[in-house]
Protein backbone atom coordinates (compact mmCIF):
# COMPACT_ATOMS: atom_id res chain seq x y z
CA UNK A 1 0.00 0.00 0.00
CA UNK A 2 1.75 3.17 -1.32
CA UNK A 3 0.45 6.18 0.49
CA UNK A 4 2.74 8.75 -0.91
CA UNK A 5 2.65 8.32 -5.22
CA UNK A 6 3.98 10.39 -7.83
CA UNK A 7 2.42 8.51 -11.12
CA UNK A 8 4.64 10.32 -13.64
CA UNK A 9 8.17 8.81 -13.41
CA UNK A 10 9.51 11.28 -15.85
CA UNK A 11 8.97 15.05 -17.58
CA UNK A 12 10.75 16.88 -19.75
CA UNK A 13 10.04 20.54 -20.44
CA UNK A 14 11.22 23.51 -22.08
CA UNK A 15 13.80 26.02 -20.64
CA UNK A 16 11.70 29.02 -19.10
CA UNK A 17 8.23 26.92 -19.57
CA UNK A 18 6.28 26.06 -16.23
CA UNK A 19 7.37 22.57 -14.77
CA UNK A 20 4.59 20.78 -12.91
CA UNK A 21 5.31 17.90 -10.17
CA UNK A 22 2.23 16.04 -9.08
CA UNK A 23 2.14 14.05 -5.83
CA UNK A 24 -1.16 12.60 -4.49
CA UNK A 25 -1.61 11.10 -0.86
CA UNK A 26 -4.03 8.18 0.77
CA UNK A 27 -3.30 8.88 3.92
CA UNK A 28 -4.75 11.31 5.93
CA UNK A 29 -3.35 11.97 8.99
CA UNK A 30 -0.07 13.35 6.81
CA UNK A 31 -0.30 17.13 7.97
CA UNK A 32 2.98 17.74 6.94
CA UNK A 33 3.85 17.93 3.22
CA UNK A 34 7.18 18.85 1.53
CA UNK A 35 9.34 18.09 -1.90
CA UNK A 36 12.63 16.96 -1.88
CA UNK A 37 15.12 17.19 -5.25
CA UNK A 38 18.23 14.74 -6.22
CA UNK A 39 21.02 14.60 -7.89
CA UNK A 40 23.07 11.42 -8.68
CA UNK A 41 25.57 11.05 -6.12
CA UNK A 42 24.24 13.13 -3.96
CA UNK A 43 21.20 12.92 -0.84
CA UNK A 44 18.03 14.55 -1.54
CA UNK A 45 18.26 18.53 -0.48
CA UNK A 46 14.98 20.03 0.95
CA UNK A 47 13.39 22.35 -1.37
CA UNK A 48 9.81 23.57 -0.22
CA UNK A 49 7.30 22.18 2.09
CA UNK A 50 3.63 22.68 3.34
CA UNK A 51 1.80 22.83 6.18
CA UNK A 52 -2.17 21.16 5.95
CA UNK A 53 -3.65 24.59 7.06
CA UNK A 54 -2.20 26.35 4.25
CA UNK A 55 -2.90 26.11 0.25
CA UNK A 56 -0.08 27.71 -1.22
CA UNK A 57 3.65 28.02 -0.38
CA UNK A 58 5.82 30.23 -2.40
CA UNK A 59 9.81 30.53 -2.43
CA UNK A 60 11.04 31.89 -5.03
CA UNK A 61 10.46 30.08 -8.47
CA UNK A 62 8.70 27.14 -6.58
CA UNK A 63 5.60 27.00 -4.80
CA UNK A 64 3.52 24.15 -3.57
CA UNK A 65 0.05 23.69 -3.87
CA UNK A 66 -2.01 21.40 -1.80
CA UNK A 67 -5.65 20.25 -2.21
CA UNK A 68 -6.46 18.34 0.90
CA UNK A 69 -9.82 16.99 -0.04
CA UNK A 70 -8.65 15.31 -3.03
CA UNK A 71 -5.59 14.68 -1.41
CA UNK A 72 -3.14 16.04 -3.78
CA UNK A 73 -0.19 18.42 -4.11
CA UNK A 74 2.18 20.30 -6.76
CA UNK A 75 5.30 21.83 -7.42
CA UNK A 76 5.48 24.57 -10.08
CA UNK A 77 9.30 25.73 -11.03
CA UNK A 78 8.31 29.12 -13.03
CA UNK A 79 10.69 29.85 -15.26
CA UNK A 80 12.54 25.98 -15.77
CA UNK A 81 15.93 26.05 -15.62
CA UNK A 82 18.17 23.05 -16.67
CA UNK A 83 20.07 23.41 -13.47
CA UNK A 84 16.66 22.52 -11.98
CA UNK A 85 17.34 18.96 -13.88
CA UNK A 86 16.96 16.20 -10.84
CA UNK A 87 14.85 13.40 -9.35
CA UNK A 88 11.87 15.29 -7.36
CA UNK A 89 10.67 13.54 -4.31
CA UNK A 90 7.08 14.20 -2.95
CA UNK A 91 7.10 13.50 1.10
CA UNK A 92 4.33 13.50 3.93
CA UNK A 93 4.54 13.05 7.69
CA UNK A 94 1.82 12.88 10.57
CA UNK A 95 1.98 14.92 13.38
CA UNK A 96 3.12 12.20 15.60
CA UNK A 97 5.58 10.99 13.31
CA UNK A 98 7.48 14.43 13.11
CA UNK A 99 10.50 11.95 12.31
CA UNK A 100 9.45 9.25 9.48
CA UNK A 101 8.30 10.89 6.45
CA UNK A 102 6.46 8.80 3.42
CA UNK A 103 8.06 9.56 -0.01
CA UNK A 104 6.68 8.53 -3.18
CA UNK A 105 9.44 6.91 -5.56
CA UNK A 106 10.28 10.36 -7.61
CA UNK A 107 9.84 12.09 -10.75
CA UNK A 108 12.51 12.23 -13.15
CA UNK A 109 12.58 16.30 -14.44
CA UNK A 110 14.63 16.90 -17.62
CA UNK A 111 14.88 20.58 -18.12
CA UNK A 112 16.00 21.28 -22.25
CA UNK A 113 18.00 24.19 -23.07
CA UNK B 1 27.28 25.31 8.80
CA UNK B 2 28.12 21.40 8.40
CA UNK B 3 25.68 19.76 6.75
CA UNK B 4 24.80 15.65 7.57
CA UNK B 5 27.85 13.62 7.07
CA UNK B 6 27.60 9.72 6.48
CA UNK B 7 30.49 7.25 7.25
CA UNK B 8 31.53 5.18 4.91
CA UNK B 9 30.67 6.48 1.55
CA UNK B 10 31.17 2.83 -0.35
CA UNK B 11 31.08 -0.22 1.23
CA UNK B 12 31.32 -4.14 -0.26
CA UNK B 13 30.17 -6.69 2.08
CA UNK B 14 29.18 -10.84 1.42
CA UNK B 15 26.46 -12.12 2.57
CA UNK B 16 26.11 -13.15 6.12
CA UNK B 17 28.43 -10.61 7.18
CA UNK B 18 27.43 -7.44 9.09
CA UNK B 19 27.81 -3.89 8.87
CA UNK B 20 27.68 -0.96 10.85
CA UNK B 21 27.12 2.92 9.05
CA UNK B 22 27.56 5.83 10.96
CA UNK B 23 25.82 9.34 11.14
CA UNK B 24 26.67 12.55 12.38
CA UNK B 25 23.89 15.17 12.19
CA UNK B 26 23.70 18.88 11.46
CA UNK B 27 24.53 20.48 15.39
CA UNK B 28 21.68 21.46 17.18
CA UNK B 29 19.12 18.47 15.57
CA UNK B 30 18.50 15.91 17.93
CA UNK B 31 16.48 13.70 15.59
CA UNK B 32 17.96 11.40 13.05
CA UNK B 33 16.19 9.37 10.69
CA UNK B 34 17.60 6.35 8.33
CA UNK B 35 16.32 5.28 5.31
CA UNK B 36 17.05 2.49 2.67
CA UNK B 37 16.68 3.43 -0.88
CA UNK B 38 16.78 0.58 -3.76
CA UNK B 39 17.27 1.09 -7.28
CA UNK B 40 14.08 2.80 -9.49
CA UNK B 41 12.73 3.37 -6.08
CA UNK B 42 11.83 5.82 -3.44
CA UNK B 43 12.81 6.01 0.15
CA UNK B 44 11.99 3.71 2.35
CA UNK B 45 11.86 4.81 6.27
CA UNK B 46 14.04 2.45 8.96
CA UNK B 47 13.91 4.44 11.91
CA UNK B 48 13.74 7.34 14.00
CA UNK B 49 15.75 8.40 16.66
CA UNK B 50 15.34 11.65 19.26
CA UNK B 51 17.29 11.92 22.51
CA UNK B 52 18.79 8.47 22.13
CA UNK B 53 15.63 6.68 22.23
CA UNK B 54 13.90 5.00 19.04
CA UNK B 55 11.14 7.58 18.64
CA UNK B 56 9.39 5.57 15.35
CA UNK B 57 10.14 2.52 13.33
CA UNK B 58 9.80 1.35 9.64
CA UNK B 59 8.75 -2.23 8.80
CA UNK B 60 11.95 -3.38 8.56
CA UNK B 61 13.00 -7.26 10.13
CA UNK B 62 15.22 -7.21 13.16
CA UNK B 63 18.40 -7.32 11.63
CA UNK B 64 18.26 -3.57 11.02
CA UNK B 65 18.72 -2.01 14.10
CA UNK B 66 20.33 1.51 14.95
CA UNK B 67 21.53 3.30 17.85
CA UNK B 68 22.00 7.37 18.71
CA UNK B 69 24.58 8.70 21.19
CA UNK B 70 24.57 11.68 23.81
CA UNK B 71 25.46 13.69 21.23
CA UNK B 72 23.46 12.73 18.35
CA UNK B 73 25.34 10.86 16.22
CA UNK B 74 23.66 7.64 15.43
CA UNK B 75 24.86 4.43 13.96
CA UNK B 76 22.98 2.18 11.80
CA UNK B 77 23.39 -2.03 12.09
CA UNK B 78 22.86 -5.16 10.10
CA UNK B 79 23.71 -8.21 10.46
CA UNK B 80 23.17 -11.11 8.74
CA UNK B 81 23.81 -9.49 5.69
CA UNK B 82 21.52 -10.40 1.91
CA UNK B 83 21.94 -9.50 -1.20
CA UNK B 84 18.48 -7.37 -1.27
CA UNK B 85 20.44 -5.49 1.57
CA UNK B 86 22.35 -3.88 -1.51
CA UNK B 87 21.05 0.18 -1.20
CA UNK B 88 21.88 3.23 -0.80
CA UNK B 89 21.26 4.26 3.29
CA UNK B 90 20.59 7.48 3.74
CA UNK B 91 20.26 9.48 6.93
CA UNK B 92 18.75 12.59 7.65
CA UNK B 93 18.82 14.83 10.65
CA UNK B 94 16.51 17.37 12.06
CA UNK B 95 15.22 19.66 15.38
CA UNK B 96 12.62 17.20 15.80
CA UNK B 97 9.74 19.17 15.99
CA UNK B 98 6.77 19.16 14.22
CA UNK B 99 6.48 20.85 10.55
CA UNK B 100 10.54 20.24 10.58
CA UNK B 101 12.34 19.15 7.31
CA UNK B 102 14.72 16.83 7.21
CA UNK B 103 18.09 17.63 5.68
CA UNK B 104 20.26 14.24 4.22
CA UNK B 105 23.54 12.93 3.93
CA UNK B 106 25.16 11.75 1.02
CA UNK B 107 24.67 8.47 1.89
CA UNK B 108 26.36 5.17 2.49
CA UNK B 109 26.06 2.79 -0.84
CA UNK B 110 26.26 -0.54 0.26
CA UNK B 111 26.71 -3.37 -2.58
CA UNK B 112 26.63 -7.32 -1.17
CA UNK B 113 28.14 -9.58 -2.98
Amino acid sequence: DQQVKQNSPSLSVQEGRISILNCDYTNSMFDYFLWYKKYPAEGPTFLISISSIKDKNEDGRFTVFLNKSAKHLSLHIVPSQPGDSAVYFCAASAREGAGKSTFGDGTTLTVKP
Amino acid sequence: KAGVTQTPRYLIKTRGQQVTLSCSPISGHRSVSWYQQTPGQGLQFLFEYFSETQRNKGNFPGRFSGRQFSNSRSEMNVSTLELGDSALYLCASSRGGDNQPQHFGDGTRLSIL
